[in-house]
């Protein structure tokens, strides 16, 4: 049974270039949320992405956009990079709003390291 | 979601019982307690989670008190490969919920 994936493991890039992480869910899961993750600090929720919708956003600018595709990977775009989006970016997928049968335990992927220079 | 209070750090001798305390004081009744173990620049690891009854798993045990404003996962023999930051989390049952995740707990096991 696979886990969630994510690609790349590490990216370089400079200040100002558009960026692109996917995200590959665990099998049987429909719902993916990404989370970034500075040096040092717990992951912060971005979005969540269910029935290729965005279900929910956190305190994140419009720079930071996503997608699901009908076989329920994601991808995250970040546009226009600063210094400052250089973290550790957090895949995490989980069963959707149709099983509620359960609770909706987040699996996380092992991360995309990305560096802005 | 309700915020949690752990320590910052705390050390464990190996082959010891590993006990993490968390604070949630003001827990909603339809919330449950979730705990992640985030291992150095890797994914964080979903470890055990409960809402009012005692759980345990083959990685861990979790304890949550009769008012439900504090709990402790116990990792039963701890090993080196336990080194990693803790994350105590209550969130709601709801497939919309996020994760807020707060500063953890750094564990060390020595040998």
């Amino acid at each position: 049974d696979a886990g969630v994936t994510q690609s790349p493991t590490h990216l370089i890039k400079t200040r100002g270039q558009q960026v692109t992480l996917r995200c590959s869910p665990k099998s049987g899961h429909d719902t993916v949320s990404w989370y970034q993750q500075a040096l040092g600090q717990g992951p912060q929720f971005i979005f969540q992405y269910y029935e290729e919708e965005e279900r929910q956003r956190g305190n994140f600018p419009d720079r930071f956009s996503g997608h699901q595709f009908p076989n329920y990977s994601s991808e995250l775009n970040v546009n226009a990079l600063l210094l400052g989006d250089s973290a550790l970016y957090l895949c995490a997928s989980s069963r959707g709003l149709r099983d509620r049968g359960n609770t909706d335990t987040q699996y996380f992927g092992p991360g995309t390291r990305l560096t802005v220079l | 979601d309700a915020k949690t209070t752990q320590p910052t750090s705390m050390d464990c001798a190996e082959g010891r019982a590993a006990n993490l305390p968390c604070n949630h004081s003001t827990i909603s009744g339809n919330e449950y307690v979730y705990w992640y173990r985030q291992i150095h620049s890797q994914g964080p690891q979903y470890i055990i989670h409960g809402l009012k009854n005692n759980e345990t798993n083959e990685m861990a045990s979790l304890i949550i008190t009769e008012d439900r404003k504090s709990s402790t996962l116990i990792l039963p023999h701890a090993t080196l490969r336990d080194t990693a930051v803790y994350y105590c989390i209550v969130r709601s049952y709801s497939s919309a919920s996020k994760i807020i995740f707060g500063s953890g707990t750094r564990l060390s096991i020595r040998p």
